[in-house]
């Protein structure tokens, strides 16, 4: 069955340093891949998304993620936080001509 | 903004009764979706509509049931509520049919049932 995998709930980091949120997915084709970001009381924002081509794809917000289907992962990272990015990142997938499946989430927090 | 809207905000009521969650899609756009996002579940998808017709289901309960009009507006219809129902519930739409599109989500309904 497919799947989403976010192993990290809750990340803490610094303004200023470097993150990188894990998402590993089981999926049997070559997936569509998702990073949405969601702010306390609002919808989800698409950060950026992975279809086909160049591995590594940039977003918006400075974020980008690599492709890696050797270990069938999709890791969303930054290269310096800002505090106006903590909120919680949720990668997915999409199945067959559809429905998104979603991870569980990653709560990031940023301290001054 | 996405440029989906969803109606009401907030929704309060209790156990037993039915309520209607509205949602507007982009302009332009063909197809909505409705995801459920709980606490225990996560985010679930439930439905799909495209051009007033059902493409896709997912987790949804018989209870719940939804719509899409010929102004491509859609509804979902909760019945015969239960305390587990309290959730968000998103919409979003995308211009196809799906297959990879992006999907631009509203920002939500939150349904508190008592």
């Amino acid at each position: 069955a497919q799947s989403v995998t976010q192993p990290d709930i809750h990340i803490t980091v610094s303004e200023g340093a470097s993150l990188e949120l894990r998402c590993n997915y089981s999926y049997g084709a070559t997936p569509y891949l998702f990073w949405y970001v969601q702010s306390p009381g609002q919808g989800l924002q698409l950060l950026l998304k992975y279809f086909s081509g160049d591995t590594l794809v940039q977003g918006i917000k400075g974020f980008e993620a690599e492709f890696k289907r050797s270990q069938s992962s999709f890791n969303l990272r930054k290269p310096s936080v800002h505090w106006s990015d903590a909120a919680e990142y949720f990668c997915a997938v999409g199945v067959g001509a559809d429905k998104l499946i979603f991870g569980t989430g990653t709560r990031l927090q940023v301290f001054p | 903004d996405s440029g989906v809207t969803q109606t009401p905000k907030h929704l309060i009521t209790a156990t037993g009764q039915r309520v209607t969650l509205r949602c507007s899609p982009r302009s332009g756009d063909l197809s909505v979706y409705w995801y459920q996002q709980s606490l225990d579940q996560g985010l679930q998808f439930l439905i799909q509509y495209y051009n007033g017709e059902e493409r896709a289901k997912g987790n949804i309960l018989e209870r719940f049931s939804a719509q899409q009009f010929p102004d491509l507006h859609s509804e979902l219809n909760l019945s015969s509520l239960e305390l587990g129902d309290s959730a968000l519930y998103f919409c979003a739409s995308s211009v196809g049919k799906g297959n990879g599109e992006t999907q631009y989500f509203g920002p939500g309904t939150r349904l508190l049932v008592l």
